[in-house]
């Protein structure tokens, strides 16, 4: 089945820099984009950006595009996410998402397959 | 700048009982790619709506969603108690409301 593994808890200090890992399985990776979107606790869904994984071409959220860079590897199928000059208000549960949803209503831009979240804390 | 408000930001029903959540865009969002998803507590989103009225895979029909351009409504018909939780809406794979909390009464 279609699946993410994400990759485990960080903490970190303020300006320094994270990078999540998404592992993909159960499909080709290459043939469907590839997000993030993060939660800060108790708030709602923030989308970051996105990745081709066929191409390699981004688009990021004007929030975040002097801090983030969205990588895939695609010979291990997996998608990173880094986000530097880490402040407080960056701690949030990350999220990977398969999108390019495609079902019998047609195509969408929908996200149908979820990574479990890394859980990233920015604290000194 | 897009913005996307849901309302009400709480509902607060007793299963049986319909729910409609509202998502209204300050732009138009053409060709129906407009997204719904469920959330529950500690768990990534769910896919339940995509192109504004098609459900997704194993989603039951009790959820529907409706609407064009700038307004756009998820409706519960008969709300289980599996269904208490936060709906978001979301435009082309990117903004996403602020999210409506359905709590059970």
């Amino acid at each position: 089945q279609v699946q993410f593994v994400q990759s485990g808890a960080e903490v970190k200090k303020p300006g320094a820099s994270v990078k999540v890992s998404c592992k993909a399985s159960g499909y080709t990776f290459t043939s469907y984009p590839l997000h993030w979107v993060r939660q800060a606790p108790g708030q709602s869904l923030e989308w970051m950006g996105w990745i081709n994984a066929g191409s390699g071409n981004t688009k990021y959220s004007q929030k975040f595009q002097a801090r983030v860079t969205i990588t895939t590897d695609t010979s291990a199928t997996t998608a990173y996410m880094e986000l530097s000059s880490l402040r407080s208000e960056d701690t949030a549960i990350y999220y990977c998402a398969r999108g390019g949803y495609c079902g019998g209503g047609g195509c969408s831009f929908a996200m149908d397959v979820w990574g479990q979240g890394t859980t990233v804390t920015v604290s000194s | 700048e897009i913005v996307l408000t849901q309302s009400p930001g709480t509902l607060s029903l007793s299963p049986g009982e319909r729910a409609t959540l509202s998502c209204r865009t300050s732009q138009s969002v053409s060709g129906g790619y407009l997204t719904w998803y469920q959330q529950k507590p500690g768990q990534p989103p769910r896919l339940l709506i995509y192109g504004a009225s098609s459900r997704a895979p194993g989603i039951p029909d009790r959820f529907s969603g409706s609407g064009s351009g700038t307004d756009f409504t998820l409706t519960i018909s008969r709300l289980e108690p599996e269904d208490f939780a936060v709906y978001y809406c979301q435009q082309y794979g990117s903004l996403f409301g602020q999210g409506t909390r359905v709590e059970i009464k």
